[in-house]
């Protein structure tokens, strides 16, 4: 079984405040890196979907970047709003063989919390 | 389009009951999922499948049972419900053609309690 660690588990940040948190991956037989946001009584919504050492990703405020090497992916928040409260989860894929093969392993997810 | 339908909503089950939790989706997606979400856990991957006629099992597959009879269905069954299936599960597809490299689409959670 994989082991992805997500951090911190939960965090208040201020309306306005830019914020941070990470997702640590193994870094061998890399394949996929995802990030979702879940709002309570929502389902996962899908952000970002990572491949490339390296790789930058945009969508509005939120951005994510990837170190395949070294196994962790940083997801930014920039100038946080309230409506950004949610539990942010990140998935990973190991690159294996066979028809069989996909299965992504989520992480326990970042509760993050804006205070108006 | 709908997107992915999970039904029902809630339900409560009493110990040694058998039901079916039904998943549907009309995206044409060729992956199918079902997760168990449990407080302090991520989300678990119990029984997938990547095309119609195929299955595998995940990380918690014991005490369920999957079917791929078309592309759009991919059913849940409870062989034998115990307390600890108690559970919101959630259903996901996908387009597969390269791997986990597409997003996953989820349902809205079926909320499952067994006394």
């Amino acid at each position: 079984i994989l082991n992805v660690e997500q951090s911190p588990q939960s965090l208040h940040v201020q309306e306005g405040d830019s914020t941070n948190f990470t997702c640590s991956f193994p870094s061998s037989n890399f394949y996929a890196l995802h990030w979702y946001r879940w709002e309570t009584a929502k389902s996962p919504e899908a952000l970002f979907v990572m491949t490339l050492n390296g790789d930058e990703k945009k969508k509005g405020r939120i951005s994510a970047t990837l170190n395949t090497k070294e196994g962790y992916s940083y997801l930014y928040i920039k100038g946080s709003q309230p409506e950004d409260s949610a539990t942010y989860l990140c998935a990973f894929k190991v690159r294996s063989s066979g028809a069989g093969s996909y299965q992504l392993t989520f992480g326990k997810g970042t509760k993050l919390s804006v205070i108006p | 389009n709908a997107g992915v339908t999970q039904t029902p909503k809630f339900q409560v089950l009493k110990t040694g009951q058998s039901m079916t939790l039904q998943c549907a989706q009309d995206m044409n997606h060729e992956y199918m999922s079902w997760y168990r979400q449990d407080p302090g856990m991520g989300l678990r991957l119990i029984h997938y499948s990547v095309g119609a006629g195929i299955t595998d099992q995940g990380e918690v597959p014991n005490g369920y049972n999957v079917s791929r009879s078309t592309t759009e269905d991919f059913p849940l069954r409870l062989l034998s419900a115990a307390p600890s299936q108690t559970s919101v599960y959630f259903c996901a597809s996908s387009e597969f053609g390269t791997g986990a490299r597409q997003p996953q689409h989820f349902g809205d959670g079926t909320r499952l309690s067994i006394l």
